[in-house]
């Protein structure tokens, strides 16, 4: 079945360095990714999402890249801090057979900032 | 804030009783809400899609009668953990979409079930 699934399960990263979160997909006709950031105790927070018209998008200090070829997204986050500290999950958008839409986690990585 | 509100935020109940846990939508309408259950250390399982109105849609595995679903208005969608057992302690997260079908869910802060 599909399934969305991620590269490392633990990144450890110094202040202030570029951190780079990668995701692989398994369904070639998702159209819509999103990636969440989720701190302990509570539920997943948007981050941003990148629609398979598009190869990069860039928000506030992250950038996500999509390469359709290899089913691959990847979460860029420059000059990480401590704040950065949580699991982040890439998440695919999946249309159903009655055309309604669910969205899919992938198994996350827990990203830790080293000050 | 926050646009999708959960309670209660944790719950402690016993083996055999039924635990109601509450998903509003606020400050928009929300026809579909989704209901996921997180175990430790594990991603987010998507269990139903609440359809206001309607019944709700279960993923394969989730037993319907036992997670019981309603979603009686446009921001109120329940999850209800009926006969609980120590197993079904998990922490249960709502969504909802505020601009509608493949667009980004914003999820509550979850609610922790714990069933001893």
């Amino acid at each position: 079945g599909e399934s969305v699934g991620l590269h490392l399960p633990t990144l450890s990263v110094q202040e202030g360095d570029n951190s780079i979160i990668n995701c692989a997909y398994s369904n070639s006709a998702s159209d819509y990714f999103i990636w969440y950031k989720q701190e302990s105790g509570k539920g997943p927070q948007f981050i941003i999402d990148i629609r398979s018209n598009m190869d990069k998008r860039q928000g506030q200090r992250v950038t996500v890249l999509l390469n359709k070829t290899v089913k691959h997204l990847s979460l860029q986050i420059a000059a990480t801090q401590p704040g950065d500290s949580a699991v982040y999950f890439c998440a695919e958008n999946i249309q159903a057979r009655d055309s309604s839409y669910k969205l899919i986690f992938g198994s996350g990585t827990r990203l830790l900032v080293r000050p | 804030g926050a646009v999708v509100s959960q309670h209660p935020s944790w719950v402690i109940c016993k083996s055999g009783t039924s635990v109601k846990i509450e998903c509003r939508s606020l400050d928009f309408q929300a026809t579909t809400m989704f209901w996921y259950r997180q175990f430790p250390k594990q991603s987010l399982m998507l269990m139903a899609t609440s359809n206001e109105g309607s019944k709700a849609t279960y993923e394969q595995g989730v037993e319907k009668d036992k997670f019981l679903i309603n979603h009686a208005s446009l921001t109120l969608s329940t999850l209800t953990v009926t006969s609980a057992h120590p197993e079904d302690s998990s922490f249960y997260i709502c969504s909802a979409s505020i601009q509608g079908l493949n667009s980004p869910l914003h999820f509550g802060n979850g609610t922790r079930l714990t069933v001893t």
